[in-house]
């Protein structure tokens, strides 16, 4: 089944604890792409990749780092999570760049 | 930037009617998608509709491109019809898409 794929699904953590939520799709999508959603902001892009080795950052990159060192794999890296990074985060591939979206499942995150 | 509008924010039908919910864009755009965020979180991608019409089930949409806009028509609501339904634009080159801030639909039974 095509699919993108995002672990964990719900994550509690603290302040400073690093973390890595990982993304993975099997349709050799080049595009990939980390959203976080908010109430009342709704969905804003974090980074993204147009293809390995080729990361750029969206509207919100403030405090997250990512990799593309293969295809099918993007995660998205909080070094030093803070409260604010609470959010809904969802991981999205599509080929071609610009085409159509399929998103993960979602992952929520919880920084205490 | 490009500011995307949806109307209307929150919709209640019953099962069985008809709608229309509408996405504006204020400056031309490449790609258009619509997607329904289910009440469990996920997002479906409905529509990849950068112009003309696709139909889809009880589902349906429309791009006027030249116009700023698009449209989604659900027939024949279900419950499971509920959820907030998103349009995203990406502007030429920019590989960002942009999100409106949604329109919820409660479908009662």
């Amino acid at each position: 089944e095509a699919q993108v794929t995002q672990n964990p699904r719900y994550l509690i953590t603290v302040t400073g604890k690093k973390l890595t939520v990982t993304c993975s799709q099997n349709m050799n999508h080049e595009y990939m792409s980390w959203y976080r959603q908010d109430p009342g902001l709704g969905l804003r892009q974090i980074y993204y990749s147009m293809n390995v080795e080729v990361t750029d950052k969206g509207d919100v990159p403030e405090g997250y780092k990512v990799s593309r060192k293969e295809k099918r794999n993007f995660p998205l890296i909080l070094e030093s999570p803070s409260p604010n990074q609470t959010s809904l985060y969802f991981c999205a591939s599509s080929s071609p760049t610009g085409g159509r979206y399929t998103f993960g499942s979602g992952t929520r995150l919880t920084v205490v | 930037g490009i500011q995307v509008e949806q109307s209307p924010p929150d919709l209640i039908l019953q099962e069985g009617a008809n709608s229309t919910l509408r996405c504006n864009f204020s400056d031309s755009v490449n790609n258009l998608q619509w997607f329904h965020q289910n009440p469990w979180g996920q997002l479906i991608n409905l529509f990849y509709i950068p112009s003309g019409t696709k139909q889809n089930g009880r589902l349906s949409a429309t791009t006027v491109a030249t116009e700023r806009y698009s449209l989604l028509y659900i027939s024949s609501s279900q419950t499971t019809d509920s959820g907030v339904y998103f349009c995203a634009v990406e502007r030429g080159g920019t590989y960002k898409y942009i999100f409106g801030t949604g329109t919820r639909l409660k479908v009662l039974a």
